[in-house]
């Protein structure tokens, strides 16, 4: 399996302007998490997906940030208008349901987001 | 929210030396998971070990291992026989096993292998 796939890997935008983070969970996982790293707050999870359906979203910092799980195979992170607070690391990580044995979190390589 | 805590913020070992990495929990739930993820400067954050908490016994993989002390509410992770691949952020983590399936974080120690 290629694992979570993220794109993209590298994003710098201005201020103002929207951005769209984009996911690809393993196949087969029906969880999948968005989660921020910042120096500030460290690792933190902004929402979380069960077969599709949003589950919590009550880490997303505010409405400008929305995600989306249209499918079972991709995800979306969308942030507008975006701002420079906004920079940091966004993961995507997918994994099976509780009970499977198989619950662990795997993590995609990230995108570093940086608004200038 | 369950809350993770990593005290040492740096740790530096020797290269083929061992270092331990402390971290607590504080959680009212019996059953859960813990973990250790490994973050080295590329970013990825690569599993290292996990844990089931009605598990008694220590998980190992190979030179990583773990005390959990579920009465401590503690998770240390051993790494022997340091190499310097080993260099990087280490992340605990915790999941619990009944309806909040999100990952927990603590704040990360970073450990320095020294050749």
């Amino acid at each position: 399996d290629a694992g979570v796939i993220q794109s993209p890997r590298h994003e710098v935008t201005e201020m103002g302007q929207e951005v769209t983070l984009r996911c690809k969970p393993i196949s087969g996982h029906d969880y999948l998490f968005w989660y921020r790293q910042t120096m500030m707050r460290g690792l933190e999870l902004l929402i979380y997906f069960n077969n599709n359906v949003p589950i919590d979203d009550s880490g997303m910092p505010e409405d400008r940030f929305s995600a989306k799980m249209p499918n079972a195979s991709f995800s979306t992170l969308k942030i507008q208008p975006s701002e420079p607070r906004d920079s940091a690391v966004y993961f995507c990580a997918s994994s099976f349901g509780a009970g499977t044995g198989q619950e662990t979190q795997y993590f995609g390589p990230g995108t570093r987001l940086l608004v200038l | 929210a369950q809350t993770v805590t990593q005290s040492q913020p740096e740790m530096s070992v020797q290269e083929a030396e061992t270092v331990t990495l402390s971290c607590t929990y504080d959680t009212s739930e019996s059953d859960y998971y813990l973990f250790w993820y490994k973050q080295p400067p590329s970013r990825q954050m690569i599993l290292v070990i996990r844990q089931e908490a009605y598990k008694q016994q220590n998980a190992t993989e190979n030179r990583f291992s773990v005390n959990f002390q579920k009465a401590a509410k503690s998770f240390s992770l051993k790494i022997s026989d340091s190499q310097l691949g080993d260099a990087a952020m280490y992340f605990c983590a915790y999941r619990s096993a009944l309806g909040d399936y999100k990952l927990s974080f603590g704040a990360g120690t970073t450990v320095t292998v020294r050749a």
